[in-house]
Parts: C-alpha cells; structure tokens; sequence
C-alpha cells in the first residue's frame, strides 16, 4: 500500500536559521513527489513536483530533493512569513492520478 | 486567470440534512479531484472525476456520498443524510492531465 510519512510533526525555528522537512514514502512505481504549503484556513499551494533520484528543484528560501526512499524540503535563512503547514504526497503507477497526502510539518519561524 | 473556484466556503447543516458542494476547475483544466482533510489528519482522496466520467471512485464512501462533473457547469460532491463524522475541509483540484494538481480554498462542512 502507497504511503507516506512526513517528520518532524511540528519545527520550531528562529528567523535566519535554516533546517529540512522529511518526507519518506513507499510506492509501486513513483510517478511523482509534490510538496505544498498549506497556510490556515486555506487550500494547499503548489510548490514543486519531483519525478526522479536526484532531481532538485528551487524556489527563493525552499529547495526540494528527491532519493528512492525519501525527499527533503531544505529552508535556508527562513522568515516569518514561510511559517505554515508543508505537505509531501506521492502519485504511483496505475491509471489514477490520485495523490497519498502525509500529515504535514507544521513549521513555526519566530522573528 | 482565475484558480479553482469552490462554494460555499462554509457550510452548516443538520444531521440528516443533504450537503452540496461545488468545485469549479480552472480554466482550460478537464479533470476534477475531491479530498477530505479531517481535523489532525491528511488530506485523504476521495474521487477523481473527467467531464461526464467517474474514473477512481476508490475513496469514497460506499454510502450517502456521490460526484458528478456534469458537460456545463461546475463539479458538485454532495453527501446525503449528514452526520457528525461528516464534518471536514473538502478540498477540490484541477489539472489538464497526470500533472499538478491545483486546489482551491476548500469547503468547511460542520454537522450539528
């Protein structure tokens, strides 16, 4: 069964000092690894899409990374503002294109 | 260009009371997917629909639960006979194919 696992639950950091979300999952033939920002109140924003080992992929403070087992979202010198919920899904082989969400980080940035 | 259009934004009913919610896809984008986020949990699949076609109906529940995405119009997930289990964010997203999906701001379902 497809899943996936994100760490840590929540992250507490200070203004300027950078860290990385996990994200391991297991799926029967990965056709891609999406990571959102989902503020409160509101629907997930897209971030970035991964397809394959390797891949990386930037986004001003945020770059995400992709293994066969896990990806990891990298913030460096965050800021307040990148303070929400950050969700990793998995999209596998087969003729749905469905997402299997993990239940998020939730990243708190103090000034 | 407008996103993924989604009302109501909230949504109170009583137990045993249908609920209707509408999801309008982004412009140009063909395929329709419902999610479910229950409070301290993920966002769970529920139904991916095509114009005038059902094609994974695998989350969602066997009962009081069913989506259309009719030619004209906007998709609507609408559960019938709500019960308190039913409260939720239902979140809806778009795409063209197999490529991101885009979400819209959800709708918030509180059963009393």
């Amino acid at each position: 069964e497809d899943q996936v696992t994100q760490s840590p639950e929540a992250l507490r950091l200070q203004e300027g000092e950078s860290s990385s979300l996990n994200c391991s999952y297991t799926v029967s033939g990965l056709r891609g690894l999406f990571w959102y920002r989902q503020d409160p109140g509101k629907g997930p924003e897209f971030l970035f899409t991964l397809y394959s080992a390797g891949e990386e992929k930037e986004k001003e403070r945020l770059k995400a990374t992709l293994t066969k087992k896990e990806s990891f979202l990298h913030i460096t010198a965050p800021k307040p503002e990148d303070s929400a919920t950050y969700l990793c899904a998995v999209q596998g082989s087969g003729a749905t294109n469905k997402l299997i969400f993990g239940t998020g980080t939730l990243l708190a940035v103090q000034p | 260009n407008a996103g993924v259009m989604q009302n109501p934004r909230h949504l109170v009913r009583r137990r045993g009371q249908e609920a209707r919610l509408r999801c309008s896809p982004m412009k140009g984008h063909s395929h329709v997917y419902w999610y479910r986020q229950l409070p301290e949990e993920g966002l769970k699949f529920m139904v991916y629909l095509q114009k005038e076609n059902i094609i994974d109906e695998s989350g969602m529940p066997k009962e009081r639960f069913s989506a259309e995405f009719p030619k004209e119009g906007p998709s609507i997930l609408r559960i019938q006979q709500v019960v308190r289990g039913d409260s939720a964010a239902y979140f809806c997203a778009s795409t063209r194919g197999a490529n991101e999906q885009f979400f819209g701001p959800g709708t918030r379902l509180t059963v009393l």
